[in-house]
């Protein structure tokens, strides 16, 4: 069992600024992933982590508004760039150890 | 391309009440997780199935691999139970999950 640690647990940015979301595992994962659930949607996934190259997206997210860096086998950061009101939503870290899922707490971003 | 599709989308239900929730899911998923989702987004693992059924306190797990077909049973239900339960399909390879829409589940006193 692996318990991930994700902050900030919430905030509130003004338009056009960027946050950066930390997710540290505390034993080492074989993948990462980074999901976004929109107001009344279901979680979405928006790339996969990958230790030390760059993170392989999903269709409809582009690494210049989301870039992801996962320096180890247990650190990952999201970063949702120039915020929009749309970008308003939970933000959460996921980690894989063979068969089981792992999840963090989630980050509840507001964009005003 | 995996699909998920849960029902019932919300239920309330009494105190004590047994509770089922239902998820289909498409080929290419072969295993299912459980997952409760609290009112602040954070997301708690329940169960991994990728056959028969798992046991724990009053949460019950089973799936059907020929029906691609898998249910959550809440026995004795209580208001602490209320939350979002989310079922999600995974390929057991490098992908990430596919999440279901969730189930708002209200348990009053």
């Amino acid at each position: 069992s692996a318990v991930i640690s994700q902050k900030p647990s919430r905030d509130i940015c003004q338009r056009g600024t960027s946050l950066t979301i930390q997710c540290q595992v505390d034993s080492q994962v074989t993948m990462m992933f980074w999901y976004r659930q929109q107001p009344g949607q279901s979680l979405t996934l928006i790339a996969t982590a990958n230790q030390g190259s760059e993170a392989t997206y999903e269709s409809g997210f582009v690494i210049d508004k989301f870039p992801i860096s996962r320096p180890n086998l247990t650190f990952s950061t999201l970063t949702v760039s120039n915020m929009s009101p749309e970008d308003s939503s939970i933000y959460l870290c996921s980690a894989r150890g063979g068969t089981e899922a792992f999840f963090g707490q989630g980050t509840r971003l507001t964009v005003v | 391309k995996n699909e998920v599709e849960q029902s019932p989308q919300n239920l309330t239900a009494q105190e004590g009440e047994f509770i089922t929730i239902n998820c289909s899911y498409s080929v290419g998923i072969s295993a299912l997780h459980w997952l409760q989702q609290h009112p602040g987004g954070g997301i708690v693992s329940l169960f991994m199935l990728s056959s028969g059924k798992k046991k724990h306190g009053r949460l019950i797990a089973t799936i059907n691999i020929q029906e691609k077909h898998s249910s959550l049973h809440i026995t004795a239900s209580h208001p602490r139970d209320s939350a979002v339960y989310i079922c999600a399909g995974g390929g057991g390879g490098a992908d990430g999950l596919t999440f279901g829409k969730g189930t708002h589940l209200i348990i009053q006193p």
